[in-house]
């Protein structure tokens, strides 16, 4: 499967603990961007990048939050002190290039309780 | 004003029938719209991309963009029931990277 991957698929934590997503763009794809969907709404941009370098940050991304792609591949998404608002899917999706289409992974889906 | 609106739904269509889903943007400098699929619990597929006015035909799935009233929709013809899916309407603004999404359309086709 040469799609985009993400883990764990599901990740069930406490308040307060911290959780690190795991994604694997296409082969590649050298955009990567990080999603939040909550139940009955549409996913929320948190962050991109390209290569190695983070571009730009939604302001949802509290200081809680970070990301990283070390080496321009894999991206890591990182949650400290979670809260059960923070409980989502947490979307990772992939492009080629510039304008072009992203494509989405299967999803981390976070429960806090 | 939301940036992307859609219709909640649920919209029902009879098995066969023609599909139609609406998507209203506020942001005129938007360029690029996109059509997602999105199965209960699962994650976006890509239906269609459109960056023109006019229609884009693919399939069973036409998107229509009409940047002067800005808006843009999906008709879906011979509705099956696997196309019983959340549609969610994607805009991404010239020189921004992400996408801004709707809430989606809640289609459910009735055999």
């Amino acid at each position: 499967d040469t799609g985009v991957s993400q883990d764990p698929r599901h990740k069930i934590t406490k308040r307060g603990q911290n959780v690190t997503f795991r994604c694997d763009p296409i082969s590649e794809h050298n955009r990567l961007y990080w999603y939040r969907q909550t139940l009955g709404q549409g996913p929320e941009f948190l962050t991109y990048f390209q290569n190695e370098a983070q571009l730009e940050k939604s302001r949802l991304l509290s200081d809680r939050f970070s990301a990283e792609r070390p080496k321009g591949s894999f991206s890591t998404l990182e949650i400290q002190r979670t809260e059960q608002g923070d409980s989502a899917m947490y979307l990772c999706a992939s492009s080629y290039g510039l304008a072009e289409t992203q494509y989405f992974g299967p999803g981390t889906r976070l429960l806090v309780l | 004003q939301k940036e992307v609106e859609q219709n909640s739904g649920p919209l029902s269509v009879p098995e066969g029938a023609i599909a139609s889903l609406n998507c209203t943007y506020s942001d005129r400098g938007s360029q690029s719209f996109f059509w997602y699929r999105q199965y209960s619990g699962k994650s976006p597929e890509l239906i269609m991309s459109i960056y023109s006015n006019g229609d884009k035909e693919d399939g069973r799935f036409t998107a229509q963009l009409n940047k002067a009233s800005q808006y843009v929709s999906l008709l879906i013809r011979d509705s099956q029931p696997s196309d019983s899916a959340t549609y969610l309407c994607a805009v991404r603004n010239f020189g921004n990277e992400k996408l801004t999404f709707g809430t989606g359309t809640r289609l459910t086709i009735i055999p």
